[in-house]
């Protein structure tokens, strides 16, 4: 059965000082993998998706950045965090089967505050 | 741009008062329509996908059903654990092939024994 890891499972940061979130998932080959923030009262927001090794995709301009260097690895880091990057960062993977939708499981979240 | 905006955002009921949360979006051709289950400080858990206007599917206490305007979770008879944040999410038929869904705020349920 498929697993996906996220670390840390908190994190509590400076503003100004840089970020490191990895995500792994176990279990499948090649999925896609996604990065969302939620902050209070608001939807999931995409951040950045990956098809595949190398390719990442940035949904909304920001400070962040993402990386895949490993088919089940996903990281996303920051240089310079700002007291807005504070939230719950969820990673999530799916798999594309036949040309048909495929659901998004995600991860069990990193708590970002930044102070 | 696709929206999701869902009702009520919160909902308080008795133990085995049942009831319905709504799921109403705008998207320019459906490829599917998605319910999670989120506990507090925890990722979102999958319950189910719809494709189709009509269609339906059920687990446990859980039935969710898909118009093409809207789609509803109804909960019958539930329990204090069936309380959870309920997220509603579609993805658009544009999309295929990165599968970006696009997510509602979601309906904070509570249950009360």
């Amino acid at each position: 059965s498929q697993t996906i890891h996220q670390w840390p499972a908190t994190l509590v940061q400076p503003v100004g000082s840089p970020l490191s979130l990895e995500c792994t998932v176990e279990g499948t080959s090649n999925p896609n993998l996604y990065w969302y923030r939620q902050a209070a009262g608001r939807g999931l927001q995409l951040l950045f998706y990956s098809v595949g090794i190398g390719q990442i995709s940035s949904e909304v301009p920001q400070n962040l950045s993402a990386s895949r260097p490993q088919d089940r690895q996903f990281i996303l880091s920051s240089k310079k965090l700002l007291l807005s990057d504070s939230g719950f960062y969820l990673c999530a993977w799916s798999v594309l089967r036949g040309g048909r939708v495929d659901t998004q499981y995600f991860g069990p979240g990193t708590r970002l505050t930044v102070l | 741009e696709d929206q999701v905006t869902q009702s009520p955002e919160a909902l308080r009921l008795q133990e085995g008062e049942s009831s319905s949360l709504n799921c109403s979006y705008t998207v320019s051709g459906l490829r599917g329509l998605f319910w999670y289950r989120q506990d507090p400080g925890k990722g979102p858990e999958f319950l189910f996908t719809l494709y189709s206007a009509g269609e339906e599917k059920e687990k446990e206490r859980l039935k969710a059903t898909l118009t093409k305007k809207e789609s509803f979770l109804h909960i019958t008879a539930p329990k204090p654990e069936d309380s959870a944040t309920y997220l509603c999410a579609v993805q658009a038929l544009r999309n295929f092939g990165n599968e970006k869904l696009t997510f509602g705020t979601g309906t904070r349920l509570t249950i009360i024994p």
